[in-house]
């Protein structure tokens, strides 16, 4: 099946600084990827679609100047956090579907810890 | 929201059949029914998918009701491998659709 990888997949980084998480699609060009977190104990919480070449739709309560996607290739979308802070730790996973798949293909997920 | 109901939690004996219940009583016509499955601190995993007719891989089995309301994943023969949070998912079925997940079921396979 498809692949999506995710670079790092742990960071641990200091309140204040900012952290860029990686999302590629191996195998396939992905024109829209899915931003994903989930804190212990949770279900995954939807918090952007990534688009190809355009800006990035965030779901309610989601900052974007705080979460910064980018999506400038059809195989690369990254997320910033910017100004980390303790609450933001969390386990982030991307997904994407190769064209005209039924199957949405999920990350391994990037554990950020922020002390 | 999701717009689907699971139980929180299932346990099952390795080696038995796991049978996990979903209700979606909302779903609409163009809608299929997805499950997913999220090992501890990994990804969630794509396990079957299905319209109206029972569905079958080598992963699992779905059962889909006549009126569409509920669904049951079957796994034939667990194993501890099988130890995993299982979420049904309503949505269209082609392209880059968002994903709702609702809380899922806890399946926990005892040996």
């Amino acid at each position: 099946g498809a692949v999506v990888s995710q670079h790092p997949s742990r960071v641990i980084c200091k309140s204040g600084t900012s952290v860029k998480i990686e999302c590629r699609s191996l195998d396939f060009q992905a024109t829209t990827m899915f931003w994903y977190r989930q804190f212990p104990k949770q279900s995954l919480m939807l918090m952007a679609t990534s688009n190809e070449g355009s800006k990035a739709t965030y779901e309610q309560g989601v900052e974007k100047d705080k979460f910064l996607i980018n999506h400038a290739s059809l195989t690369l979308s990254t997320l910033t956090v910017t100004s980390a802070h303790p609450e933001d730790s969390s386990f982030y996973i991307c997904s994407a579907n190769p064209p005209a798949s039924y199957e949405q293909y999920f990350g391994p997920g990037t554990r950020l810890t922020v002390t | 929201d999701a717009k689907t109901t699971q139980p929180p939690s299932m346990d099952c004996a390795e080696g038995r059949a796991a049978n996990l219940p979903c209700n979606h009583s909302t779903i609409s016509g163009n809608e299929y029914v997805y499950w997913y499955r999220q090992i501890h601190s990994q990804g969630p995993q794509y396990i079957i998918h299905g319209l109206k007719n029972n569905e079958t891989n080598e992963m699992a089995s779905l059962i889909i009701t006549e009126d569409r309301k509920s669904s049951t994943l079957i796994l034939p023969h667990a194993t501890l491998r099988d130890t995993a949070v299982y979420y049904c998912i309503v949505r269209v079925a082609k392209g880059a659709q968002k994903l709702v997940f609702g809380q899922g079921t806890r399946l926990t396979i005892n040996p």
